[in-house]
C-alpha cells in the first residue's frame, strides 16, 4: 500500500469554525490532490498540489484553503465550516502528472459540520 | 473539457453471473482511462488502465475493459462475481499533459446469492 496518511479519520464540527484536515505521504511524489465524495456526485477535485508551495484550484474550490509547505505534507483548510461541507474527504498522490498515471488514495476523513 | 458518465447508479448481480459497467467519456484527445473500485469505508483502488495499444486490458482481480474509441467507452467487464466484488466502481478519464483525473460518479455493485 502507497504510505497515505490522512488525520483525522472522523471529526465532527459546529458551523463557523476552522477546520483544517492533514494528508501525509512517504512516497515522495511531486503531486498530491484532495478529492471530496458524497453521494450522486462522485469524486469531485477540490484543490491540488504540484509541488512545495505550488497549487491549484479544482472543481469545487470554493470555501476551501490548501497549503503545502513540504513534499510530505498537504493540508486542506475549511475557514469557516457550514452543513454543505459534510463529507467524505479523500487525499491522493502521483508520481507525475496526475492524467496519465495511477493514482494512490489515503483511507479518507469523514467529516460531519452540525 | 473532459467528462465521464456512468450510466448504471446501481446494479444487482447474481453470484456467478457475468458483470458489464459501463463507461462513457468526453476528451478532445487521445485519453487515459482507469477503473478504480472502493469497498466500504476504504479509499479507492486501482483495477486497471489504459493508455494505448491493445483495446483490451487485462486488471487486477479477474477484471477486464475494453476501449472502443468509435462508441467512447471503457466498460468494465467480469466473467463470473464473487460475493466479494460487492463495491463501488469508479471511472476515470485523463491525458498527457494534464495533471488530474476526472471521475464518473459511481456505480455501486450488489451481488445477491
Amino acid at each position: 500500500d502507497a504510505g497515505i496518511t490522512q488525520s483525522p479519520r472522523h471529526k465532527v464540527t459546529e458551523t463557523g469554525t476552522p477546520v483544517t484536515l492533514r494528508c501525509h505521504q512517504t512516497e515522495n511524489h511531486r503531486y498530491m490532490y484532495w478529492y471530496r465524495q458524497d453521494p450522486g456526485h462522485g469524486l469531485r477535485l477540490i484543490h491540488y498540489s504540484y509541488g512545495v508551495k505550488d497549487t491549484d484550484k479544482g472543481e469545487v474550490s470554493d470555501g476551501y484553503s490548501v497549503s503545502r509547505s513540504k513534499t510530505e505534507d498537504f493540508l486542506l483548510t475549511l475557514e469557516s465550516a457550514t452543513s454543505s461541507q459534510t463529507s467524505v474527504y479523500f487525499c491522493a498522490i502521483t508520481p507525475g502528472q496526475g492524467g496519465n498515471t495511477e493514482a494512490f488514495f489515503g483511507q479518507g476523513t469523514r467529516l460531519t459540520v452540525v | 473539457a473532459q467528462s465521464v458518465t456512468q450510466p448504471d447508479i446501481h446494479i444487482t448481480v447474481s453470484e456467478g453471473a457475468s458483470l458489464e459497467l459501463r463507461c462513457n467519456y468526453s476528451y478532445g484527445a487521445t485519453p487515459y482511462l482507469f477503473w478504480y473500485v472502493q469497498s466500504p469505508g476504504q479509499g479507492l483502488q486501482l483495477l486497471l488502465k489504459y493508455f494505448s495499444g491493445d483495446t483490451l486490458v487485462q486488471g487486477i482481480k479477474g477484471f477486464e475493459a475494453e476501449f472502443k474509441r468509435s462508441q467512447s467507452s471503457f466498460n468494465l467487464r467480469k466473467p463470473s462475481v464473487h460475493w466479494s466484488d460487492a463495491a463501488e466502481y469508479f471511472c476515470a478519464v485523463g491525458g498527457s499533459g494534464y495533471s488530474t483525473l476526472t471521475f464518473g460518479k459511481g456505480t455501486m455493485l450488489l451481488v445477491s446469492p
